[in-house]
């Protein structure tokens, strides 16, 4: 069982916006703004799309969005397109013990 | 640019000891935080521990009594050992680097580790 709860799956149609959920508990999520978001395709390594609950690293389009309330943080991705497809994991700080703490990962289909 | 690539063998037998080396390019293991994530297949991710610029470490307390992690500056790399393998702790095995704010901004391609006789 992860300790961050995301849904297994979300789906949408080209063009729309989804947002996926990333629920912990105040000891996480809802402590630190120390949320990273990580997408991966298929046989490939994740790579980071949001990191710190909302910034951007260099070159991942602006189409991604991060945002936190409370114990859950979201993802959001405006403008589906079929490069979208993949899964999405989020992750935060949790302590010095357990610093990288995973949510189990949700399925994006583009339909 | 940073880069991280990891090698080891493929197979490990059962209650032997799996070893994973990740070898650096384009960044100091001197400097931010070195990690070992691990991914089994069709499942999701999980922070083994990391080996941090002081040279201490630091591990995943459900793995802690079988995981050694330790680098080598000379050769600016560092290597994951994980003892008494089972068929759970097969898995792809990626290097990573980790900033102090804990997010991972670069990933080795992953190393699969099949454990089985």
């Amino acid at each position: 069982q992860s300790a961050l709860t995301q849904p297994a799956s979300v789906s949408g149609s080209p063009g729309q916006s989804i947002t996926i959920s990333c629920t912990g508990t105040s000891s996480d999520v809802g402590r630190y703004t120390l949320v990273s978001w990580y997408q991966q395709h298929p046989g490939k390594a994740p790579k980071l799309i949001i990191f710190e609950v909302s910034k951007r690293p260099s070159g991942v389009s602006n189409r991604f969005s991060g945002s936190k309330s409370g114990n859950t943080a979201s993802l959001t991705i405006s403008g589906l397109q079929a490069e979208d497809e993949a899964d999405y994991y989020c992750c935060s700080y949790a302590s010095s013990t357990s610093p990288v703490v995973f949510g189990g990962g949700t399925k994006l289909t583009v339909l | 640019q940073v880069q991280l690539q990891e090698s080891g063998p493929g197979l490990v037998k059962p209650s032997e000891t799996l070893s994973v080396t990740c070898a650096v390019s384009g960044d100091s293991i001197s400097s931010y935080y070195w990690s070992w994530i691990r991914q089994p297949p069709g499942k999701g991710l999980e922070w083994i521990g990391s080996l941090y610029y002081s040279g201490s470490t630091n591990y995943n307390p459900s793995l802690k009594s079988r995981v050694t992690i330790s680098g080598d500056t000379s050769k600016n790399q560092f290597s994951l050992r994980l003892s008494s393998v089972t068929s759970a702790d097969t898995a792809v095995y990626y290097c990573v680097r980790e900033t102090a704010w804990s997010y991972l901004d670069y990933w080795g391609q992953g190393a699969l580790v099949t454990v089985s006789s």
